[in-house]
């Protein structure tokens, strides 16, 4: 049973380029989640996507924006990338209905803007 | 908006010794969650614990929520190199997302 997978693994990119991070939720799993972690901090929510659609959003500028899959998978994307987006970026996917039930993480995209 | 404050920051340990991580609310919890990060990797899930007075354990690791629902810890018993990581609290309140604190780093030496 495969958990959840993200792609690329490292990236690097320049000031004001754009970048696009893929996630494949654990199998079973509708909701998928998104946050950014800062070195020595912990994970800050960027948004979740169910049925497609943007659910919840943290407080990220319109530069980040994702979409969701008809399988559930997911894509964030950062435009005009600052040096300030170099992080690793979590995905996490549960179940919807299943409240309360724990998140479940891949291990990341790290991202260095340069 | 829900804050956690996670303390110590960090923890030097010698192997086979016990310690306890702390993790503060600002609001009532409705859920909080334990989790463990590898340096750079992703976050494991350990336990979570919904009700006041809660306690579950793992292997050598015990989770606690306190009765009013604002503090929880984190109780390892006889460390082991294996345990060395960063031990994350997450929290949910009503239909919140999953909050985070900053983390407690911990180090296991030999």
């Amino acid at each position: 049973d495969a958990g959840v997978t993200q792609s690329p693994t490292h990236l690097i990119k320049t000031r004001g380029q754009q970048v696009t991070l893929r996630c494949s939720p654990k199998s079973g799993h509708d909701t998928v989640s998104w946050y950014q972690q800062a070195l020595g901090q912990g994970p800050q929510f960027i948004f979740q996507y169910y049925e497609e659609e943007e659910r919840q959003r943290g407080n990220f500028p319109d530069r980040f924006s994702g979409h969701q899959f008809p399988n559930y998978s997911s894509e964030l994307n950062v435009n005009a990338l600052l040096l300030g987006d170099s992080a690793l970026y979590l995905c996490a996917s549960s179940l919807r209905l299943g409240y309360g039930s724990p998140l479940h993480f891949g291990n990341g995209t790290r991202l260095t803007v340069t | 908006s829900q804050e956690l404050e996670q303390s110590p920051q960090s923890l030097i340990v010698q192997e086979g010794k016990n310690l306890t991580i702390n993790c503060t609310s600002s609001k009532t919890l409705y859920g909080l969650y334990w989790y463990k990060q590898k340096y750079g990797e992703g976050l494991i899930f350990l336990m979570m614990l919904q009700k006041g007075g809660e306690e579950k354990s793992h292997e050598k690791i015990t989770a606690k929520l306190d009765e009013k629902k604002q503090q929880s810890s984190l109780h390892i018993t006889a460390s082991q190199p294996s345990h060395a990581g960063i031990y994350l609290c997450g929290a949910v309140s009503g239909n919140t997302p999953l909050v985070f604190g900053k983390g407690t780093r911990l180090s296991v030496i030999a």
